[in-house]
């Protein structure tokens, strides 16, 4: 596709619920990068993929967060049995090898998930 | 463990001037910084890369500097428009890795 496409854009889930959010990423690239970014924060690392290996989910605050890409293009983030402190807006970014450099990160818009 | 601070405090610029936003990072020597821009309700958008080896990078109206002696980058807008106004994010990669960690961020608002 022409741009990173996150679904759904707005999550509302009560508190211990499930949720698993959608990422759709550029055709071809084969980096694909969770980011949580709370308000007036800036994006933090979660996970990483590259096709369908995750390589790094440093970032992944608990045991409650899996993250998933099967097939080496989209990109499932699960968020079980949610937590307040897990309301946030949840990015999600690819890129190519080479365009890594020279072009950065393509971001999808987000899903700004609240938990009541 | 890498830390890349930013001002996050708003900055108000009157239209037409050069903004300028600072970017420090300390306890890493990344071999080079993004500069990104992100809108209320949207993902960062990458506007800039500058390298280690590189004194000055420029883009239109904008220009970035990366000084690694005092481990520091500077963003600049000239001639600022009302349209500039947005959150100006700084980013490095760690290490090899294709990750990058962000900075808080720099809320800029040009005043017409």
């Amino acid at each position: 596709g022409a741009g990173v496409s996150q679904s759904p854009r707005y999550k509302v889930a009560k508190r211990g619920q499930d949720v698993a959010l959608r990422c759709d990423p550029i055709s071809g690239h084969v980096s694909l990068f969770w980011y949580q970014q709370a308000l007036g924060q800036g994006p933090e690392f979660l996970t990483y993929f590259q096709n369908e290996a995750q390589l790094d989910k440093s970032g992944l605050p608990s045991d409650r967060f899996f993250a998933e890409r099967p097939e080496g293009s989209v990109s499932t983030l699960k968020i079980q049995r949610t937590q307040q402190e897990d309301s946030a807006v949840y990015l999600c970014a690819s890129s190519s090898r080479t365009s890594q450099i020279l072009y950065g990160y393509t971001f999808g818009s987000g899903t700004r998930l609240t938990v009541v | 463990s890498q830390k890349i601070e930013q001002n996050s405090e708003a900055l108000n610029i009157q239209e037409g001037k050069t903004a300028t936003l600072t970017c420090n990072y300390t306890n890493y020597s990344p071999a080079y910084l993004q500069w990104y821009r992100q809108d209320p309700g949207r993902g960062p958008v990458f506007l800039l890369l500058i390298r280690e080896n590189e004194k000055e990078k420029r883009k239109e109206r904008l220009k970035v500097t990366f000084d690694t002696t005092l481990k520091q980058s500077l963003f600049h807008i000239t001639a600022s428009q009302p349209a500039d106004s947005a959150t100006y994010l700084c980013a490095h990669p760690l290490g090899r890795d294709d990750k990058i960690i962000f900075g808080k961020g720099t809320r800029l608002h040009i005043l017409p």
